[in-house]
C-alpha cells in the first residue's frame, strides 16, 4: 500500500451524521484522489487534486466535500446529504504526469447504521 | 474520452495453468494503460503499465501484459498461476490525469 495511510479501517456512521475520512501520504505526490468502490462494481472517482489547495470534482461529487491545505494531506468528508454513503472508500496519490502510476492507500470501510 | 472494458466478470483456472485476464480499450492517440490487483479489503496495487516501446510488458509478481494494437487490447497473462493469484484484478486508463476503471475481474485459482 506504499507510501499512503488511511484511517480509521473501518467506520460507522449514525444517518444525519457527517464524517471524515483521512488520507496522509510522505510519497512527495502533488496529486491525490478519492475513490468510492462498491460491490460487484468498478472504482468511481469523487474528487481529485493537482495541487495544494485546488481540488476538481470527479464523477460522484455530491454529498462529499474535501480540503487540500497541505501536500501530504487530502481528508474526504462524507456529509449527510450522501444518500447511500456505506461503501470502500479509497484514496490515491501520484506524480502528476499522466502515464505516472497511482498509488492507494488501505482504504477505509464506512458503514451507515 | 478515453476508456477500457473487461470483457469477463470471472475467470476460474486451475493453479499451474496458464491465466489470461482481458482488457479492451478505447482511447484517441498513444495510449497509457494500467494493471492494478485488488486483494479482499485491501487497496489497488500497481502490477504494470505500458507507455511506448514492446508490446510485451513485465510486472510484479510474474505478470506480464501484452498490448496489441489492432485489437486494441492489452491483456494481462501469467504463464503458470497460483491460489494466491486469487484477487480482484482492474485495467485502467488516464483521462484528463485521472484514471478511469474497467469494472474489474475476480480470478479464482482453484489448487
Amino acid at each position: 500500500d506504499g507510501g499512503i495511510t488511511q484511517s480509521p479501517k473501518y467506520l460507522f456512521r449514525k444517518e444525519g451524521q457527517n464524517v471524515t475520512l483521512s488520507c496522509e501520504q510522505n510519497l512527495n505526490h502533488d496529486a491525490m484522489y478519492w475513490y468510492r468502490q462498491d460491490p460487484g462494481q468498478g472504482l468511481r472517482l469523487i474528487y481529485y487534486s493537482q495541487i495544494v489547495n485546488d481540488f476538481q470534482k470527479g464523477d460522484i461529487a455530491e454529498g462529499y466535500s474535501v480540503s487540500r491545505e497541505k501536500k501530504e494531506s487530502f481528508p474526504l468528508t462524507v456529509t449527510s446529504a450522501q444518500k447511500n454513503p456505506t461503501a470502500f472508500y479509497l484514496c490515491a496519490s501520484s506524480r502528476k504526469q499522466e502515464h505516472n502510476e497511482q498509488f492507494f492507500g488501505p482504504g477505509t470501510r464506512l458503514t451507515v447504521l | 474520452a478515453q476508456s477500457v472494458a473487461q470483457p469477463e466478470d470471472q475467470v476460474n483456472v486451475a493453479e499451474g495453468n496458464p491465466l489470461t485476464v482481458k482488457c479492451t480499450y478505447s482511447v484517441s492517440g498513444n495510449p497509457y494503460l494500467f494493471w492494478y490487483v485488488q486483494y479482499p479489503n485491501r487497496g489497488l496495487q500497481f502490477l504494470l503499465k505500458y507507455i511506448t516501446g514492446d508490446n510485451l510488458v513485465k510486472g510484479s509478481y510474474g505478470f506480464e501484459a501484452e498490448f496489441n494494437k489492432s485489437q486494441t487490447s492489452f491483456h494481462l497473462k501469467k504463464p503458470s498461476a497460483l491460489v494466491s493469484d486469487s484477487a480482484l484484478y482492474f485495467c485502467a486508463v488516464p483521462n484528463d490525469y485521472k484514471l478511469s476503471f474497467g469494472a474489474g475481474t475476480t480470478v479464482t485459482v482453484r489448487a
